[in-house]
C-alpha cells in the first residue's frame, strides 16, 4: 500500500518550454504532497509543501511564479516549471503524507528526471 | 534549526562485509529520526524509523538506534549484499512542526562482489 505515482519519469524539452509534473497517491487520500529538488549527488532539498485546496507554501528562494503547484485534489498534485531553462534542469521528487501525525511518514514518488536543452 | 549530519561516501564494501554510516543530528524537543535508501534513477523508499529515545528501527537486516546522549542515529548491517548499492539519506522530523523531514547530505554505498 501507500503507492506514490510521478509522471513523467523523464522529460528532455526545450529552453522556454513549460513542463508539468503529476504526483498522485493511488490508493490513499494525500493531505499534504511536497516537493523536491535533487542535483546530481546531492541531498533533496524541499521547494513547497502543498495541502489540498489552498495554496502551497513555498520555501525560501525558492520562486512560485517560476515553479507553480497545484493540488486539486486528495489524489493530485502538480508542479508545473514555467519557462524552463537549461538551470532548471534537475531530479524532482514528490512526496504524499496521508496524515497529519508525526509519526506518519512520507511516501515518495520514483521521481521526475528534467533536462532542459 | 534542525539539521543532519552523515558520514561522507561513497562507502565500498566487499559483499558480506559490517556496514556502518554515521548520522547525528541537531533538533529542539523529540524529533522522530528516518533512513531512506534511493536506488539509481528512483525516489526514496523510507528502509526504517524510530519515533523516540532508545527505539531501535530495522528492515531488511539493517537497523539503528535512536540515541538520544548522542544525537545519533546510526545505520548499520551485518552482511551487505551488491543489491544494497544505493544512496541512503538520514532524515528527521520534528515535533512540532507537521512532520516536515529534514535530510542529510546522503552516503553512497557501493557493495563489490
Amino acid at each position: 500500500g501507500a503507492v506514490v505515482s510521478q509522471h513523467p519519469s523523464w522529460v528532455i524539452c526545450k529552453s522556454g518550454t513549460s513542463v508539468k509534473i503529476e504526483c498522485r497517491s493511488l490508493d490513499f487520500q494525500a493531505t499534504t504532497m511536497f516537493w523536491y529538488r535533487q542535483f546530481p549527488k546531492q541531498s533533496l532539498m524541499l521547494m513547497a509543501t502543498s495541502n489540498e485546496g489552498s495554496k502551497a507554501t513555498y520555501e525560501q528562494g525558492v520562486e512560485k511564479d517560476k515553479f507553480l503547484i497545484n493540488h486539486a485534489s486528495l489524489t493530485l498534485s502538480t508542479l508545473t516549471v514555467t519557462s524552463a531553462h537549461p538551470e532548471d534542469s534537475s531530479f524532482y521528487i514528490c512526496s504524499a503524507r496521508a496524515g497529519q501525525g508525526r509519526n506518519q511518514p512520507q511516501h515518495f514518488g520514483d521521481g521526475t528526471r528534467l533536462s532542459i536543452l | 534549526g534542525n539539521s543532519v549530519t552523515q558520514m561522507e561516501g561513497p562507502v565500498t564494501l566487499s559483499e558480506e562485509a559490517f556496514l556502518t554510516i554515521n548520522c547525528t543530528y541537531t533538533a529542539t524537543g523529540y524529533p522522530s529520526l528516518f533512513w531512506y535508501v534511493q536506488y539509481p534513477g528512483e525516489g526514496l523508499q523510507l528502509l526504517l524509523k524510530a519515533t523516540k529515545a532508545d527505539d531501535k528501527g530495522s528492515n531488511k537486516g539493517f537497523e539503528a538506534t535512536y540515541r538520544k546522549e548522542t544525537t545519533s542515529f546510526h545505520l548499520e548491517k551485518g552482511s551487505v549484499q551488491v543489491s544494497d548499492s544505493a544512496v541512503y539519506f538520514c532524515a528527521l522530523s520534528p515535533n512540532n512542526a507537521g512532520n516536515m523531514l529534514t535530510f542529510g547530505g546522503g552516503t553512497r554505498l557501493m557493495v563489490k562482489p
